[in-house]
């Protein structure tokens, strides 16, 4: 049962553009939302977070928007730049009690120049 | 604070031999995690700890893996006998509470 779902495995945007990268999930006892970034070899890195009770995160260059009713959340990348290539996962958490995070399948964002 | 410290950082081993994976979390992080990653399956929880205590090990693959938390500064995870398919990164990860904060991985190969 793939609670946490990433449809897109990759995306291609030019550098300056904007990058969208979409999530869903289907538990709505999630109590936050995650972003991680990972690059090649490296450990996942936590990007930004959202509560489940809010419809926007902002910091700096990202933004995650929530949707509860679609059950749906996204992360803009604005200006996009060559760094930012990497896999991003989306991820999900229950506070309550035991904490379990539940990882989509990840996303390899390119920046091309 | 030096973050979650896994090791080995690389190991190469023959089938059949015994994998212990080490980690180290972040100092007060009162939840422990270990997941591996593949590129068939991606990022999957193994089991995690909560206060050294193991809460979900659903995720363990089979009987040869397991894994422990003798104190809050220190899990293992342990392969016997390992096996080919046993090829994978494993991040060993510490929380404590909304947000998780990863080693950068152990990368077994088993030949």
């Amino acid at each position: 049962d793939q609670q946490v779902k990433q449809n897109s495995p990759s995306l291609s945007v030019q550098e300056g553009r904007i990058s969208i990268l979409n999530c869903d999930y289907t538990n709505s006892m999630f109590d936050y939302f995650l972003w991680y970034k990972k690059y090649p070899a490296e450990g996942p890195t936590f990007l930004i977070s959202i509560s489940s009770i809010k419809d926007k995160n902002e910091d700096g260059r990202f933004t995650v928007f929530l949707n509860k009713s679609a059950k749906h959340l996204s992360l803009h990348i604005v200006p996009s730049q060559p760094g930012d290539s990497a896999v991003y996962f989306c991820a999900a958490i229950i506070i309550q009690g035991a904490q379990k995070l539940v990882f989509g399948q990840g996303t390899r964002l390119t920046i091309n120049p | 604070d030096a973050g979650v410290i896994q090791s080995p950082r690389h190991e190469v081993t023959e089938m059949g031999q015994e994998v212990t994976l080490r980690c180290k979390p972040i100092s007060g992080h009162n939840s422990l995690f270990w997941y591996r990653q593949t590129m068939m399956r991606g990022l999957e929880l193994l089991i995690y700890f909560n206060n050294n205590v193991p809460i979900d090990d659903s995720g363990m693959p089979e009987d040869r893996f397991s894994a422990k938390m003798p104190n809050a500064s220190f899990s293992t995870l342990k392969i016997q006998p390992s096996e080919p398919r046993d090829s994978a990164v494993y991040f060993c990860a510490s929380s404590p509470r909304n947000t998780i904060y990863f080693g950068e991985g152990s990368w077994l190969t088993v030949v």
